[in-house]
């Protein structure tokens, strides 16, 4: 079970916004950044957006994060099928003392 | 361009030791205030931290490993290893290395993982 909570899926069609979310606690995402990550089939997890809503250099501007309180956002503008890949959020747990991960969102480009 | 290489067996056999090593190129372990950790990912499932260490030798690991990982690090050779003793099938997964971004900072960079199989 994951300290951080993702859906399980979300979908969408070319060209349209999707968000995926990440609910934490006070000890995670109320506390410390929000970073995502995409995970393409049989590569590594990939760096997408780190404290809470800056990008590294190289990842375009469609992708935007956002955080709230316990909560944080992953959106995705002009869906291309090319972004079908599972979406992690990553965080730090204060009891674990250590990063931790939501289940991960797998994205469908219908 | 920092970069992070898993090496070591594909394949231990049950109650045996997993040893990986992980190389870093690019970027110094002693570095900033980097952690340097272990993460797994078994198949079809989530990401699960492991440990992590610093490179004065610091080091943090996922209680619910019960006590069976050690991390080291290497500054001469630029590498940190993981040891994770008493193996049994339920570790089979893809093992990654990475970079955390900082005191209390999740990961940024990985490497790309290698796939260790537990069984005899």
């Amino acid at each position: 079970q994951s300290v951080l909570t993702q859906p399980l899926s979300a979908s969408g069609t070319p060209g349209q916004r999707v968000t995926i979310s990440c609910s934490g606690t006070s000890s995670s995402i109320g506390s410390f950044y929000v970073y995502w990550y995409q995970q393409l089939p049989g590569t590594a997890p990939k760096l997408l957006i780190y404290r809470n809503n800056q990008r590294p250099s190289g990842v375009p501007d469609r992708f935007s994060g956002s955080k709230s309180g316990t909560s944080a956002s992953l959106a995705i503008s002009g869906l291309r099928s090319e972004d079908e890949a599972d979406y992690y959020c990553g965080g730090w747990d204060d009891n674990l003392s250590g990063p931790v991960f939501g289940g991960g969102t797998k994205l469908t480009v219908l | 361009q920092m970069q992070l290489q898993e090496s070591g067996p594909g394949l231990v056999e049950p109650s045996e030791t997993l040893s990986l090593t992980c190389t870093v190129s690019g970027d110094s372990v002693t570095s900033g205030s980097y952690y340097w950790s272990w993460l797994r990912q078994p198949p079809g499932r989530g990401l699960e931290w492991i440990g992590f260490i610093y490179y004065s030798g610091s080091t943090n690991y996922n209680p619910s490993l019960n006590g069976r990982v050690t991390i080291s690090v290497d500054i001469f050779r630029n590498q940190f290893s993981l040891k994770l003793s008493s193996v049994t099938a339920a570790d089979t997964a893809v093992y990654y290395c990475a970079r955390g971004h900082g005191d209390w900072e999740p990961i940024d960079y990985w490497g790309q993982g290698t796939l260790v199989t537990v069984s005899s």
